[in-house]
């Protein structure tokens, strides 16, 4: 198993630009979850899905969009980038969201201009 | 979500047992105790999970007292790679709602 994979692994953009940050699992997970990490921060949550089909807003969802169209994917879409959203994003899945094992991905340094 | 508050730094040195205490006062009948740990440009990785009492594995332990309002992380005979961010969580059981982080607690082991 692959685990939870993310790309790309760093990505610089310009101000205003719009990007999609991939994120695949291949465990069969139900829940999946997008976390932003700022330097010598904990994560935060932005958004989370508990099945294909269903997303939900986390701690700081402005900015961002995802869809669960699969069991597998759940990309995480950056509008009209900010220098606010410069950060570092991990994606989690497990199989449910309470007391099941989170797995992390390596994570995409996002750095906007 | 139940919110969790742990200190934000401790040191220690090689061989020492360290314990992190994590405080979550509202916790909820169905939540569970999970702690992780995060090495510099990595994402989490899973430690432990309890919801009551005390369980042990390979790496740590976990205390939970009878009221579950808080918990303690407990690592016996801390090395130098053990030199790290650990984070407390509290999730929903039923597994309907999302996890969140703290801040979590930076570990700088010395020789």
């Amino acid at each position: 198993n692959a685990g939870v994979t993310q790309t790309p692994k760093f990505q610089v953009l310009k101000t205003g630009q719009s990007m999609t940050l991939q994120c695949a699992q291949d465990m069969n997970h139900e829940y999946m979850s997008w976390y932003r990490q700022d330097p010598g921060m904990g994560l935060r949550l932005i958004h989370y899905s508990v099945g294909a089909g269903i997303t939900d807003q986390g701690e700081v969802p402005n900015g961002y969009n995802v869809s669960r169209s699969t069991t597998e994917d759940f990309p995480l879409r950056l509008l009209s980038a900010a220098p606010s959203q410069t950060s570092v994003y991990f994606c989690a899945s497990s199989y449910s969201s309470g007391i099941n094992e989170q797995f992390f991905g390596p994570g995409t340094r996002l750095t906007v201009l | 979500l139940a919110k969790t508050t742990q200190p934000i730094s401790m040191d220690s040195y090689e061989g020492q047992e360290v314990n992190i205490t994590c405080s979550h006062n509202n916790i909820a009948t169905n939540d569970y105790i999970t702690w992780y740990q995060q090495f510099p440009s990595q994402g989490p990785r899973f430690i432990i999970q309890g919801y009551k009492t005390k369980v042990t594995n390979e790496v740590a332990s976990l205390f939970i007292p009878a009221d579950r309002k808080s918990s303690t992380l407990s690592l016996p005979r801390v090395s130098l790679s053990d030199t790290a961010v650990y984070y407390c969580l509290v999730g929903d059981g039923t597994g309907r709602r999302a996890l969140t982080f703290g801040s979590g607690t930076r570990l700088q082991v010395q020789p």
